[in-house]
């Protein structure tokens, strides 16, 4: 089974500090994604990477950035949280190209921001 | 961009009944529309789509509907159960795009 690993699935961090959100996935997909989720708003795109090292912004990277430095991996960093990026973010992976192209997400990081 | 919206945002159904979820989409060049289930506590799961030179596609219980013309889809669920109770997730995927682009999803509720 396609697995999407996120490291957290609760997190509760201070106004300004750095976070960071770890996501793995082991079916040596191309894509990587991060999503935000809130209530009324769905899915909305942060960043995504087709890529090592490639990333591209979404709909709403502001207040965030991402680093791919392996495959496998892709990293979602809040430079300085704030309140209102309290959330529950997900992560996604997908192949690039073919038929098969389904996109597979993690379970889940709910952050909230105090 | 595309833009995708989604009705209703909450739909309340008997066990038994039919649940349909409503999407409409704003790129005629998007081809590939999925849907996605999450349950409580989880990420959303892939559970049916569609590509745009089809124009139905059913697996036992769940039929997806699209319609270019009018540039809508819709998802159709039969003899609801109560583990169907959940937040439905429509998406579209524009050609050359790795990205999907979600509606505001649908809670369903199925009371037995």
């Amino acid at each position: 089974d396609v697995k999407v690993t996120q490291s957290s699935r609760y997190l509760v961090k201070r106004t300004g500090e750095k976070v960071f959100l770890e996501c793995v996935q082991d079916m040596d997909h191309e894509n990587m994604f991060w999503y935000r989720q809130d209530p009324g708003l769905g899915l909305r795109l942060i960043y995504f990477s087709y890529d090592v090292k490639m990333k591209e912004k979404g709909d709403i990277p502001e207040g965030y950035s991402v680093s791919r430095e392996k495959k496998e991996r892709f990293s979602l960093i809040l430079e300085s949280a704030s309140t209102n990026q309290t959330s529950m973010y997900l992560c996604a992976s997908s192949f690039v190209r073919g038929l098969n192209t389904e996109a597979f997400f993690g379970q889940g990081t709910r952050l909230t921001v105090v | 961009g595309e833009n995708v919206e989604q009705h209703p945002s909450t739909l309340s159904v008997q066990e038994g009944d039919s649940a349909v979820i409503k999407c409409t989409y704003s790129d005629s060049a998007s081809n590939y529309f999925p849907w996605y289930k999450q349950e409580l506590g989880k990420g959303p799961q892939l559970i049916i789509d569609i590509r745009s030179n089809v124009g139905e596609k059913k697996d036992q219980r769940i039929a997806v509907t699209l319609n270019k013309t009018a540039k809508h889809f819709s998802l159709h669920i039969t003899e609801t159960q109560p583990e169907d109770s959940a937040v439905y997730f429509c998406a579209a995927r524009a050609p050359g795009f790795q990205k999907l682009v979600f509606g505001t999803g649908t809670r369903l509720l199925v009371s037995p």
